[in-house]
């Protein structure tokens, strides 16, 4: 079992439409916890990241992390075209291998006009 | 605006060819990271290093990868000899580490790797 789930969807939503993306991990040492946002043929770009539990908010975009559950939430509200892309949830531990993140394997949203 | 850049960005090969793969952090980053990414694996960490020195490369198959940063401009990746299955798209990421946790990572444009 992968240390970080992710369903990789595909996910397809009519614009205007909220979304929703989730990852489940197991271990508990997760503290930093980001989501990544790749477009097709990109590398991938950090879109948010919370530390510990907690709500985080930026534009249409709120991360959401539930530590007791380890499950995190990004919601995009009044999703665009442009949103269309693959979200990578990442997780990393604050411990003596700082910086090494775990990743999921991400799921792919298409934002229909 | 500072990035990471990647070369080549594209790259075919015949199998048993030895592959380069180069990479430039961004200036003052600690922390660079190589992964790859396929369809059927999703990204995988295949090595990192801080300050320059190597800290955990145990997502690499050792007999045939290897990975270098000869200085803090430059860290290189390298597959000799390259099989069909080493086809993948590459990425390498830099970022800054505080005394916690690596708080971001910002990824290169990545090497797209067809071996025949």
């Amino acid at each position: 079992q992968k240390e970080v789930e992710q369903d990789p969807g595909p996910l397809s939503v009519p614009e205007g439409a909220i979304v929703s993306l989730n990852c489940t991990y197991s271990n508990s040492a997760f503290q930093y916890f980001m989501w990544y946002r790749q477009y097709s043929r990109k590398g991938p770009e950090l879109l948010m990241y919370t530390y510990s539990s907690g709500n985080k908010e930026d534009g249409r975009f709120t991360a959401q992390v539930d530590k007791s559950s380890k499950y995190i939430s990004l919601f995009i509200r009044d999703s665009q075209p442009s949103d269309s892309a693959t979200y990578l949830c990442a997780m990393s531990a604050v411990n003596t291998n700082a910086g090494k993140s775990t990743f999921g394997d991400g799921t792919t949203l298409t934002v229909k006009p | 605006d500072a990035r990471v850049t990647q070369t080549p960005r594209h790259k075919v090969t015949e199998m048993g060819q030895e592959v380069t793969m180069r990479c430039q952090p961004i200036l003052g980053h600690n922390t660079v990271f190589w992964y790859r990414q396929t369809m059927m694996q999703g990204l995988e960490l295949l090595a990192y290093f801080r300050n320059r020195a190597p800290l955990d490369d145990s997502g690499m198959p050792k007999d045939r990868f290897s990975a270098e940063m000869p200085d803090a401009t430059l860290a290189t990746l390298k597959i000799q000899p390259s099989e069909p299955r080493d086809s993948a798209v590459y990425f390498c990421a830099s970022g800054l580490v505080s005394a916690r946790a690596l708080e971001t990572q910002y990824f290169g444009p990545g090497t797209r790797l067809l071996v025949l």
